[in-house]
């Protein structure tokens, strides 16, 4: 079975400009969540999706949203961006996520991440 | 939500085990423990999780203590691909996931 998979691996882009990350979950997976990870320290939950729904948000701008697809896949948009929005953003897929019957059980099995300069 | 404490990092020798302590005082009743790895320029990769006894997979051992505010992780023989950043994290059901900068583990051969 293939694994998380992300899109873009690499991506440049200038202040002000608008950003799309793409993340294909693990076959079975109903469950996205996307995370922030600045350079030298740990992940930064954003956003969680099961089933299409937000379940949880993290402490992020209005500028940051996501939606999941039918096909459990997800996309992740940053609009006018910032020099400190260059971070590899992390997808990871799950059964259920935290909210469901699982719940803390759950495992999230991550992507390799894109990572994203802002210039 | 819970707050962890880890060490910033740690040595150990190849082929000797390494035991990686967590504090984390404000857990609640219901959080699981979970540790999670991440090596050079990948995504994190899961560990091991736990509530209350310990637990031992393929990978690690986890070491909760009585009163659930610390545990520890064990790896029972390092090798040089266990050199990574582990991370303690308490999970529970509210869905704000707080990571803390975890541990740099270093294995000298």
């Amino acid at each position: 079975d293939a694994g998380v998979t992300q899109s873009p691996t690499h991506l440049i882009k200038t202040r002000g400009q608008q950003v799309t990350l793409r993340c294909s979950p693990i076959s079975g997976h109903k469950s996205v969540s996307w995370y922030q990870q600045v350079l030298g320290q740990g992940p930064q939950f954003i956003f969680q999706y099961y089933e299409k729904e937000e379940r949880g948000r993290g402490n992020f701008p209005d500028r940051f949203s996501a939606r999941q697809f039918p096909n459990y896949s997800s996309e992740l948009n940053v609009n006018a961006l910032l020099l400190g929005d260059s971070a590899l953003y992390l997808c990871a897929s799950s059964l259920e996520g935290f909210g469901g019957s699982i719940g803390g059980t759950d495992t999230q099995y991550f992507g390799p991440g894109t990572r994203l300069t802002v210039l | 939500d819970a707050k962890t404490t880890q060490p910033n990092s740690m040595e150990s020798n190849e082929e000797e085990p390494v035991h990686l302590p967590c504090n984390h005082s404000t857990i609640s009743g219901t959080d699981y423990i979970h540790w999670y790895r991440q090596l050079p320029s990948q995504g994190p990769e899961y560990v091991i999780h736990g509530l209350t006894s310990n637990v031992n997979n393929r990978m690690a051992s986890l070491a909760i203590a009585e009163d659930r505010k610390s545990s520890t992780l064990i790896l029972h023989r390092a090798t040089l691909r266990d050199a990574a950043v582990y991370y303690c994290i308490p999970m529970d059901s509210n869905y704000q996931l707080i990571w803390g900068a975890g541990t740099k583990l270093i294995i000298k051969p």
